[in-house]
């Protein structure tokens, strides 16, 4: 089956600095999504992105679609506190029989030092 | 604008119990319906799709079951619960086919 690969596991940053992580895949997805998960909480979605090379901001998150169409990554600029969470990317692939289940990746787990 | 509910929020069952875990969505119609579980430090894993009344799709082979009795709820069961059911479920809708999924704040289920 799918697999993704998001890095990195998990980022201890001070509150300002800029965060970057990413996703990459065996195979192609004809859709890459974004999601944060608070505990406790389902994943909320931030971005979702459905063209090979789309470049798309919500506030101050900015998230590309791979032109190879097998990776994606995802920008917060100037962290704050309630940016602290896990991240998700899950690609949508529509299969023959209808099919569209997310993949998911494991998840970056994001830290914020005051 | 569409809303999603999921209960219960929390649950604790005996191995070898019933389950049965409840999603309705509400402000649209026909929603493609899925059911998740996510264990503990790991993403997401389908269980369960749904694209209408009755029709239910089966991704992974398990205890579990799903129905979909009505347009917009869609249920998660099992006649006996097993340790290794334990986790977080999550039910999510998406308006068809290839348009993102959003999720209901889950169940957390512990199996003693």
């Amino acid at each position: 089956g799918q697999q993704l690969n998001q890095s990195p596991q998990s980022m201890f940053i001070q509150e300002g600095e800029d965060v970057s992580m990413n996703c990459t895949s065996s195979s192609i997805f004809n859709t890459w999504l974004w999601y944060k998960q608070d505990p406790g909480e389902g994943p909320v979605l931030l971005i979702a992105l459905y063209k090979a090379g789309e470049l798309t901001s919500n506030g101050r998150l900015t998230a590309q679609f791979g032109i190879t169409r097998k990776d994606s990554f995802l920008n917060i600029s100037a962290s704050i506190p309630s940016d602290v969470g896990i991240y998700f990317c899950a690609g949508l692939e529509i299969s023959g029989g209808g099919a569209d289940g997310l993949t998911f990746g494991k998840g970056t787990h994001l830290i914020i030092q005051p | 604008s569409q809303t999603i509910h999921q209960w219960p929020a929390t649950l604790v069952q005996p191995v070898g119990s019933p389950l049965s875990l409840e999603c309705t969505v509400e402000g649209t119609s026909n929603p493609n319906l899925y059911w998740y579980r996510q264990a503990a430090g790991r993403g997401l894993q389908l269980l369960f799709y749904s694209v209408g009344i009755g029709q239910i799709s089966s991704e992974v082979p398990q205890n579990l079951s799903a129905s979909r009795p009505q347009d917009r709820q869609f249920i998660l069961s099992s006649k006996k619960l097993l340790l290794s059911d334990s986790g977080f479920y999550l039910c999510a809708w998406s308006v068809r086919v290839g348009q993102p999924q959003h999720f209901g704040d889950g169940t957390r289920l512990s199996i003693l």
